[in-house]
């Protein structure tokens, strides 16, 4: 199983500025790779898939990069809605696996 | 839209059986892939397991001896079984749409399942 490990824990940001989350594999899964986004009491959304490519009506300030075992989500410029926790998700082998989150949360 | 809606038990005692089931409205469950993923309280999401209409299923390993997935196209429903279950079952339990590469772009609310006697 491909271990997925999120960095940091949690990222404290003023609004409006950017924000930088980690996903690193425990073993490549190519660009098999996707982000979701959970506010409190609410299911995940699905972000980022393929590693950079964005889901249908996800607004271009999010972009994600990378491949092989090291990945990235960036937030350009932070608004009050996206504060929430993050998650990356390998879907390179079976089974799909997530990390542990990053929380994003107003500094 | 699609748009899922999971139901059953809140409540199961340990040593019993956890049924869900997610109602599909907006798609039909003949196309695309459907899973059930689980987060326990504070705690990051965990695959249980996805099936297709024809019937074709994968399970987590670490789960695979309890679940049995099944679907219903004429109620356009999907359904869990998990057996045997102890408290660290517990959890909010989502239905999901996949779209076959288990990347999840649909997501139902999820319940709330608490195994406790």
């Amino acid at each position: 199983e491909t271990v997925m490990t999120q960095s940091p824990a949690t990222l404290s940001v003023s609004p409006g500025e950017r924000a930088t989350l980690s996903c690193r594999a425990s073993q490549s899964v190519s660009s098999k790779l996707a982000w979701y986004q959970q506010r409190p009491g609410q299911a995940p959304r699905l972000l980022i898939y393929g590693a950079s490519t964005r889901a249908t009506g996800i607004p271009a300030r999010f972009s994600g990069s990378g491949s092989g075992t090291e990945f990235t989500l960036t937030i350009s410029s932070l608004q009050s809605e996206d504060f929430a926790i993050y998650y990356c998700q390998q879907y390179n082998d079976w089974p799909p696996t997530f990390g542990g989150g990053t929380k994003v949360e107003i500094k | 839209q699609v748009q899922l809606q999971e139901s059953g038990p809140g409540l199961v005692k340990p040593s019993e059986t956890l049924s869900l089931t997610c109602t599909v409205s907006g798609d039909s469950i003949s196309y695309y892939y459907w899973s059930w993923i689980r987060q326990p309280a504070g705690k990051g999401l965990e695959w249980i397991g996805r099936i297709y209409v024809s019937g074709s299923t994968n399970y987590n390993p670490s789960l695979k001896s309890r679940v049995t997935m099944s679907l219903d196209t004429s109620r356009n429903q999907f359904s869990l079984k998990l057996r045997s279950v102890t408290a660290a079952d517990t959890a909010v339990y989502y239905c999901a749409r996949e779209n076959g590469d288990y990347v999840v772009d649909s997501w139902g609310q999820g319940t709330l399942v608490t195994v406790s006697s």
